[in-house]
């Protein structure tokens, strides 16, 4: 079984600063790593994902993230953030066994200051 | 390409009723999973339907239900309904069953049970 910790439950930005939003994850096996948003009142959208290859992804909408085996973590970044940005971001992992299911963290609201 | 639809977007039920959301998936996807939202439990995994049948199951009781019919739409079902069963449901389909797949979401089904 997998289990994902998103340590920040609210985060906020001034506008044009840097963010980082913070995944660990844990398992006893390989998994796939995923950061989603969720604007208010819509479903999720996926922003990046890690499978396999280079540890650094980038994402939609200038986001990256980037993958730490031996600290189990999967951190999102962004340099610049926009008001547009203000949504809610969830960290998911799935298990590369074939499990579809995936486990997501609790979520860090980002607020963007203008 | 249409994405993920959800009918109905709103619902409100008593308790003890029971109730059936639908997800038409993304044309050509034969995957679609379950989710539901709550402020306190976060994201939680249902099930998982690939070509008619229910290949993974989350931790709910057995008054949610599903299934997928041969054109890759799915219902769920919640019997006798809840209080705790007010949530946003929350619905994704993918190409396959391969677990890298991109879950796309639809936008929700909110559930008020009164």
């Amino acid at each position: 079984a997998q289990s994902v910790t998103q340590l920040d439950s609210q985060v906020p930005v001034f506008e044009e600063a840097p963010v980082e939003l913070r995944c660990n994850y844990s398992s006893s096996v390989s998994v796939y790593l995923f950061w989603y948003v969720q604007y208010p009142n819509q479903g999720l959208q996926l922003l990046l994902k890690y499978l396999s290859g280079s540890t650094l992804v980038k994402g939609i909408n200038g986001f990256e993230a980037e993958f730490n085996k031996s600290q189990t973590s999967f951190h999102l970044r962004k340099p610049s953030v926009h008001i547009s940005d203000t949504a809610e971001y969830f960290c998911a992992v799935s298990d590369i066994s074939g499990n579809e299911k995936l486990t997501f963290g609790t979520g860090t609201r980002l607020t963007i200051i203008p | 390409k249409a994405g993920v639809t959800q009918t109905p977007r709103y619902l409100i039920k008593t308790r003890g009723q029971q109730v059936t959301l639908s997800c038409s998936p993304i044309s050509g996807h034969r995957s679609v999973s379950w989710y539901q939202q709550t402020p306190g439990q976060g994201l939680q995994f249902l099930f998982e339907y690939f070509s008619e049948t229910q290949r993974n199951k989350g931790n709910f009781p057995g008054r949610f239900s599903g299934r997928q019919f041969s054109n890759s739409r799915s219902e769920m079902n919640v019997s006798t309904l809840e209080l705790g069963d007010s949530a946003l449901y929350l619905c994704a389909s993918s190409v396959d069953r391969a677990y890298q797949e991109t879950q796309y979401f639809g936008p929700g089904t909110r559930l008020l049970v009164l």
